[in-house]
């Protein structure tokens, strides 16, 4: 079974369209987070979210909104893409915070054209 | 600041040589620092993390040393094979407020059979 996956894996759309993202966890873990990596694989937080509640919230443009419905799941939602926000997303969970280990999902690759 | 600084950026080595990669923070309170290895295409994944209470950890080919009195770190990887080629990522995670992970820029380490 898949540890914390990831849909979609590729996305590849125009500038000014709205994109979302979905996180599922399955191990029970407490706490998730979104991170963007860029194309010098520069690794950075964005958000993080523990028992649904967000905690963390990096200096990300407010088109940028993430969701937790429950423990389990985190979505990333992207209003109006700009070529900037062309990069791989990565989901991540951990129990207890970043204190514990981080678990990633397999990335969404985006490409806004 | 939150700063995790990572050196080489690139590390090229013959099979069977060692490869070290060392890592310093910024924040004295950190106290958990993991390392992740990131093949090309795939998720960050870990592969080996160290505590402040020790000194040293070794796993098989893989060791961290941590000096918290300077606030460095370091990966050694013994032995290498062509399969350790990657990109590694430190990280160290950082007490403002609720913790977060701070990556390294990461190392890509190329190993030649």
């Amino acid at each position: 079974d898949t540890a914390v996956s990831q849909t979609p894996k590729y996305l590849v759309t125009q500038m000014g369209n709205d994109k979302s993202i979905k996180c599922e966890q399955n191990l029970g873990h407490d706490t998730m987070y979104w991170y963007k990596q860029d194309s010098k694989k520069f690794l950075k937080i964005m958000f993080s979210y523990n028992n649904k509640e967000l905690i963390i919230n990096e200096t990300v443009p407010n088109r940028f909104s993430p969701k937790s419905p429950d423990k389990a799941h985190l979505n990333l939602h992207i209003n109006s893409l700009e070529l900037g926000d062309s990069a791989v997303y990565f989901c991540a969970s951990s129990q207890q915070g970043a204190k514990e280990t981080q678990y990633f999902g397999p990335g969404t690759r985006l490409l806004v054209l | 600041g939150e700063n995790v600084e990572q050196h080489p950026s690139t590390l090229s080595v013959q099979e069977g040589d060692s490869a070290v990669i060392k890592c310093t923070y910024s924040d004295s309170a950190s106290n958990y620092f993991p390392w992740y290895k990131q093949e090309l295409g795939k998720r960050p994944q870990l592969i080996i993390d160290i505590r402040s209470n020790v000194g040293e950890k070794k796993d098989q080919r893989i060791a961290v040393t941590l000096n918290k009195t300077a606030k460095h770190f370091s990966l050694h990887i013994t032995e290498t094979q062509p399969e350790d080629s990657a990109v590694y990522f430190c990280a160290a995670n950082m007490n403002t407020g609720f913790q977060k992970l701070v990556f390294g820029t990461g190392t890509r380490l190329l190993v030649s059979p």
